[in-house]
């Protein structure tokens, strides 16, 4: 059964934190992604991976930042944590960057 | 910018009831996918649909995908308590997925 973890399922930090959400899969998958979730808006592409070390910006990239030292591995970092990424945090992971994605069970951060 | 759009956003219906939620765009895309989420949990991929015309059925649940390759529907027949979630659709366009901002539908017994 393929599978999709992230590091936690809820998590508190205090505004100008640096905050580190892990995620790993085990499909041996080229592609990974990070994505924000808030009512009424969707999945919200912050960034994708293609390849070990390989990143790419997506539509919603800025205080954020990745890192991909390992292909089951994909980081998301927030270098100095704000209220407005209060949020729901998805991760997930694909053979092909527009086959099914599977995804992780989120993790919901909330910065006070 | 590429768009896709899903109404209504909000359904709350009774069991038993039939419903429609379309996935709308001006964008053509290569295929489009249809996700549900349940609370606490990652969205988890429906059906694929990739041939413009084309209609796939999941027990209670069709989905087609417009002659256009613009849009889709999904319809569910004699909806069930089960059948609560947010659902989300995904068009397939220049190598990355066009999220829609889901439906959130609530089905009660």
């Amino acid at each position: 059964d393929v599978k999709v973890t992230q590091s936690s399922r809820y998590l508190v930090k205090r505004t100008g934190e640096k905050v580190f959400l892990e995620c790993v899969q085990d499909m041996d998958h080229e592609n990974m992604f990070w994505y924000r979730q808030d009512p009424g808006l969707g999945l919200r592409l912050i960034y994708f991976s293609y390849d070990v070390k390989m990143k790419e910006k997506g539509d919603i990239p800025e205080g954020y930042s990745v890192s991909r030292e390992k292909k089951e591995r994909f980081s998301l970092i927030l270098e100095s944590a704000s209220t407005n990424q209060t949020s729901m945090y998805l991760c997930a992971s694909s053979l092909n960057l527009y086959y099914e994605q599977y995804f992780g069970p989120g993790t919901r951060l909330t910065v006070t | 910018t590429q768009l896709l759009e899903q109404s209504p956003q909000f359904l709350s219906i009774q069991e038993g009831e039939n419903l429609t939620v379309y996935c709308n765009s001006s964008s053509v895309f290569s295929s489009l996918q249809w996700y549900r989420q349940e609370p606490g949990e990652g969205p988890v991929l429906l059906v694929t649909v990739v041939t413009g015309g084309e209609v796939k059925k999941l027990k209670r649940l069709t989905f087609q995908f417009g002659d256009a390759r613009k849009d889709s529907s999904l319809h569910i027949t004699a909806a069930q308590p089960g059948d609560t979630g947010l659902y989300l659709c995904a068009g397939a366009s220049n190598y990355q997925l066009i999220w829609g901002a889901g439906t959130k539908l609530i089905i009660k017994p």
